[in-house]
């Protein structure tokens, strides 16, 4: 299957600064990328869905200014949690797609807020 | 909007019993569904999924899962488990016209005793 990398796989940040996570689709160009984000032993859900080369679409109930996609080429999305706050410490996973067929997600980056 | 309902939040069973564990989605037209595992400390690995055809479709690790339209189920099986099968499960489905935004379900912890 193709190769989605997700970078850091973990980062620890203070209250208040900001953090960008990147999503890589190694072996195909990812022409929809989606972020999720996973609370300690509960399901993903789905944050925003980005295309590439325009603005990222946000699911209900999350904050767009908060967490900021950017989908500048067909192989990188980036996510920045803004201001991150210790209720921002969450398990945030990225899937890329080509086709529109399947998704391929990435390995997960766990963000701890201090 | 599409959802998914996984009824077993945790299941534990002995090594070599048979497994099912339930999923049922809502929504109104053609859908793709899929299972994932998470094996601890892991990223989310696709066990099968169900396009369209036969409707009880094999995945890996001998899992298989049959689709019942008439139920909006799509149930996981697998005849007989084993230690490694330990993880989380998550149902989940995509509408046909976006076949890569998946909507998960709230997952299945599976434990197995030696």
């Amino acid at each position: 299957g193709a190769v989605v990398s997700q970078h850091p796989s973990w980062v620890i940040c203070k209250s208040g600064t900001s953090v960008k996570i990147e999503c890589r689709s190694l072996d195909f160009q990812a022409t929809t990328m989606f972020w999720y984000r996973q609370f300690p032993k509960q399901s993903l859900m789905l944050m925003a869905t980005s295309n590439e080369g325009s603005k990222a679409t946000y699911e209900q109930g999350v904050e767009k200014d908060k967490f900021l996609i950017n989908h500048a080429s067909l192989t990188l999305s980036t996510l920045t949690v803004t201001s991150a706050h210790p209720e921002d410490s969450s398990f945030y996973i990225c899937s890329a797609t080509d086709t529109n067929t399947e998704a391929f997600f990435g390995q997960g980056t766990r963000l701890t807020v201090v | 909007a599409q959802s998914v309902s996984q009824h077993n939040h945790h299941v534990i069973l002995s090594e070599a019993a048979s497994l099912e564990l339930g999923c049922n989605y809502s929504y109104g037209g053609t859908v793709n569904l899929f299972w994932y595992v998470q094996y601890p400390g892991q990223h989310l690995q696709l066990l099968l999924k169900y396009f369209s055809g036969d409707p009880l479709v094999k995945g890996i690790k001998g899992f298989e899962a049959e689709f019942i339209k008439s139920k909006f189920s799509f149930n996981l099986r697998k005849p007989s488990v084993q230690w490694s099968d330990t993880a989380e499960y998550f149902c989940a489905v995509t509408p046909y016209s976006s076949a890569s935004k998946i909507i998960f379900g709230s997952g299945t912890r599976l434990s197995i005793r030696p």
